[in-house]
């Protein structure tokens, strides 16, 4: 079957900086993204990799490793409003999204 | 700059009775989805449309029908709502199957 892991929550403190670990089990595979959801609100895109490597927007990476299954979610400068969880989703061959149940992170002062 | 309006916003309905959800996009997207969202489930997908005038079921359709008649709206309807039915409903578009996806700000249902 198809699946999606990622940590159900995670604490971290303001200015540090924090990876959030997505692993992915999908029939083909045609990307990976990231949402951010706030509490109460709807996702809104962070990132889309299809190929190996690191992309870089700003406080925030997100990496790709196709062989490995691995995906993760870089957060630097931590700041009070990036409390949020956070969704991975991978394309499968038929280009649909399979998505995870998000990690929820915590910010501390 | 509108995006996807979905209506209502929250909704409390006793159980056995129709709702339907409204869901409306300015952008123009071919794409259009509608998704349930459970405490501690990742978003799970009821039904899509790649384009107007077709449709096609996503991982959990049952109790639940939708139609694509135009390109902006794609309402989602509950025949005869049941409890489990209870969830926060989003409603997202894409102007290409698998592409970045943009939501509604979702409709709280409660059937009791």
């Amino acid at each position: 079957g198809q699946n999606i892991d990622q940590p159900t929550e995670m604490t971290a403190t303001e200015g540090a900086i924090v990876q959030i670990n997505c692993t992915y089990q999908t029939s083909g595979f045609n990307g990976l993204f990231w949402y951010q959801q706030h509490a109460g609100e709807a996702p809104t895109f962070l990132s889309y990799n299809v190929l190996d490597g690191l992309e870089e927007k700003g406080r925030f990476s997100s990496f790709l490793s196709r062989s490995k299954g691995y995906s993760y979610l870089l957060l630097k400068e931590l700041q009070m409003k990036d409390s949020a969880s956070y969704l991975c989703a991978a394309v499968d061959s038929n280009y649909q999204l399979i998505w995870g149940a998000g990690t929820k992170l915590i910010i501390k002062p | 700059i509108a995006g996807i309006t979905q209506a209502p916003t929250s909704q409390i309905l006793a159980a056995g009775r129709r709702m339907t959800l409204r869901c409306t996009q300015d952008m123009r997207h071919n794409a259009m989805y509608w998704y349930r969202q459970d405490l501690g489930l990742g978003l799970r997908l009821i039904h899509y449309s790649n384009t107007a005038g077709t449709t096609g079921k996503g991982e959990v359709p049952d109790g639940y029908s939708v139609s694509r008649a135009n390109t902006d709206d794609f309402p989602l309807t509950l025949a005869s709502a049941v409890p489990s039915q209870t969830s926060v409903y989003f409603c997202a578009s894409s102007d290409r199957g698998a592409g970045e996806l943009f939501f509604g700000e979702g409709s709280r249902l409660t059937v009791l």
